[in-house]
């Protein structure tokens, strides 16, 4: 597609639950972020991916994070055992490494809900 | 660590109005400096950047100029429009490495006719 696409759009789900978000990146970008923000606040980082690996998952709150790249494309955000905490706007943003800028480009976000 | 502070919001201003929203960070080694704007139902997206000391960055008549001795970038336009309406966010990179951007909270604009 021509931007980058996170479903679902918007996710409600009960304390306990297991929830995954998923992101298409940009095609041909290799750089993958997932972020993460709360009311009023901004983009917190939770990993970044390069290709199929994660280069940097120094931003997940916790063990019941994590998230994947099988084969360098599409990625999933897995959340176990959901928290009413866990209640924000995933975004997820790619880029082409290739600029090695920092110049992200952004999804509109899977809003989660847990109640 | 690297950190960004924002002026709080929002920030209401009439058609026409002056506007300057305030950005300062602080950074381990020498940063990218970046203002996105999150148009309401939409995702973030660039608005413009500078990536040196002095340089200005410029789009839709916003500019923002890169103060290395102030370690401020101040995002400014002229003259606003209703359309300008958004949440403007601060964020920097650091050169090595992933250049992961960190992010302000965000400064929330509406313009009234």
């Amino acid at each position: 597609g021509a931007g980058v696409s996170q479903t679902p759009s918007n996710k409600v789900t009960e304390k306990g639950k297991y929830v995954e978000l998923r992101c298409d990146p940009i095609s041909g970008h290799t750089a993958l972020y997932w972020y993460r923000q709360s009311l009023g606040q901004g983009p917190e980082f939770l990993i970044y991916f390069q290709g199929t690996g994660a280069a940097d998952d120094s931003g997940l709150p916790n063990d019941r994070f994590f998230a994947v790249r099988p084969e360098g494309s599409v990625s999933t955000l897995k959340i176990q055992r959901t928290e009413r905490g866990d209640s924000a706007v995933y975004l997820c943003a790619s880029s082409s490494t290739g600029e090695r800028t920092g110049e992200l480009f952004f999804g509109e976000g899977s809003r989660l809900t847990v109640l | 660590g690297n950190s960004v502070t924002q002026m709080e919001g929002p920030v209401t201003l009439s058609e026409e109005a002056f506007l300057t929203i305030n950005c300062t960070y602080t950074a381990t080694g020498y940063p990218s400096l970046f203002w996105y704007v999150q148009y309401p139902g939409e995702g973030l997206q660039l608005l413009l950047k500078a990536t040196k000391a002095d340089d200005k960055g410029s789009n839709k008549g916003f500019e923002a100029t890169y103060r290395k001795e102030t370690t401020s970038f101040h995002l400014e336009k002229g003259s606003v429009q209703v359309s300008d309406s958004a949440v403007y966010f601060c964020a920097l990179s650091v050169k090595g490495g992933s250049y992961i951007p960190t992010f302000g909270r965000g400064t929330s604009l509406i313009v009234h006719p």
